[in-house]
This record gives C-alpha cells, structure tokens and sequence, in this order.
C-alpha cells in the first residue's frame, strides 16, 4: 500500500527557512518521479516542483526557483524541499505526490496528507 | 505557461442527476490532461489521466473526454460522496498547472 507522509512544516518568519521531507513506503521510490504541490488557504492547487526517478532532473515554477530545492534520497525512500527566503505567499498547505506510473511525468497518482507551511511575522 | 480555465465555477445538482464539468486550455495539450477531486480537508485524489482514462477505483459513472483543447468531466447518477471539487491539470509542458477549480454542490 502506498503512503507517503509529509513532515516538517510549521511557523517561520518572512525571509526565514524551512525543510520539508516526505517518507514514502508501499512503491519502489527510486524508480519514480516526485512532486511538491502546495495549496494556499481557500485557493487552488499550484505544482511547485519535481523530480526524476534519480534525481538528475529537477523543474521549479518561476516564484520559487533559486529559493526552494527539491532533492531525494532514494537510500532513505525520501523526498525533500529546502524552502528559503519564504514570503507570506508561500504560506500553504504543501503536498508531496508521486507519479503515477514510472513512464510518464506529470500525473499525480498517489498523495500524501500535506503540511502546514506558515510565514507570518 | 499554458493556462486552464474550468467552467463553471459552481455547479449545484441534486443528487441522482448528472454533472458536466468543463476544462479548456490556453494552449495544445494533447491528451494529456487528468482530473482531480478533492475534498474538504483532505488531498486531491486522481480520477482521469490521459483526458478520457479512468484512474483505479473510479466507478465508471466518472467519465472524460476531449475535443481539441477543450475537456470535459461527466459525473453521471450523482452520489453524496460526489460533491466536492473538481480540478483539470495539464501535464504536456512544465509548469504542469490547474484549473482554478469547478466546486460542485448539492443543489
């Protein structure tokens, strides 16, 4: 059975850090890729990242790149996202997500429960 | 960026009846399009891949279809279990991005 189980949000100041993790279980991780999406209070889903099965590629949306890095360690079955410079726009409830099937990129099929990411002075 | 937009932004239907959910998109897709349910504090969940392709366990009252850029979801026979929102997203081009929504209520 396939879970995957985010951890590592919380309350952080504007301009502040944060890392976020998801441990996954039921699939073999190093063959998928992975995903971040987030959604803010009341609004609609946003992707914010990906990455390969290796971890070799790796795709941001422009708001985030050069602040947030997605990474895996597939030695661990986890999936991580260094969040940096965070503004109040990126408070959200931040979802990790995997692809569905190992041979296309993009479709959600299994999602964890998310975590809490609030920036507020 | 290819943009969708999901019409209408609220559907109200009585239960039993059926609900038609649409998606049109900025730019060429393909088919390459799934749909999302989700519910009141909990994750989405995949219904539809490949525009018209069910995802495991979704009954087949759940249907989708494509015509160009334009995308429909077709819930037929409405449930309780049904009443939630519904999301398209794209995933032909990175950014993969959604629609802002179609919220489907109990009439």
């Amino acid at each position: 059975q396939v879970q995957l189980v985010e951890s590592g949000g919380g309350v952080v100041q504007p301009g502040g850090s944060l890392e976020l993790s998801c441990a996954v279980s039921g699939f073999r991780f190093s063959d998928y890729g992975m995903h971040w999406v987030r959604q803010a209070p009341g609004k609609g889903l946003e992707w914010v990242a990906f990455i390969g099965y290796n971890g070799a590629t790796t795709y941001y949306i422009a708001s985030v790149k050069g602040r947030f890095t997605i990474s895996r360690d597939n030695s661990k079955n986890t999936l991580n996202l260094q969040m940096s410079s965070l503004s109040p726009e990126d408070t959200a409830v931040y979802y990790c997500a995997k692809d569905r099937i190992t041979t296309v990129r993009g479709v959600a099929g299994s999602w964890g429960q998310g975590t809490l990411v609030t920036v507020t002075s | 960026e290819i943009v969708l937009t999901q019409s209408p932004a609220t559907l109200s239907v009585s239960p039993g009846e059926s609900a038609t959910l649409s998606c049109r998109a900025s730019q060429a897709v393909g088919s390459n399009l799934a749909w999302y349910q989700q519910k009141p504090g909990q994750a989405p969940r995949l219904l539809i891949h490949a525009a018209s392709t069910r995802a495991t366990g979704v009954p087949t009252r759940i249907g989708g279809s494509a015509s160009g850029t334009d995308f429909t979801l077709i819930i037929n026979s409405l449930q309780s279990e049904d009443f939630a929102i519904y999301y398209c997203q794209q995933y032909n081009t990175w950014p993969y991005t959604f629609g802002q929504g179609t919220k489907l209520e109990i009439k």
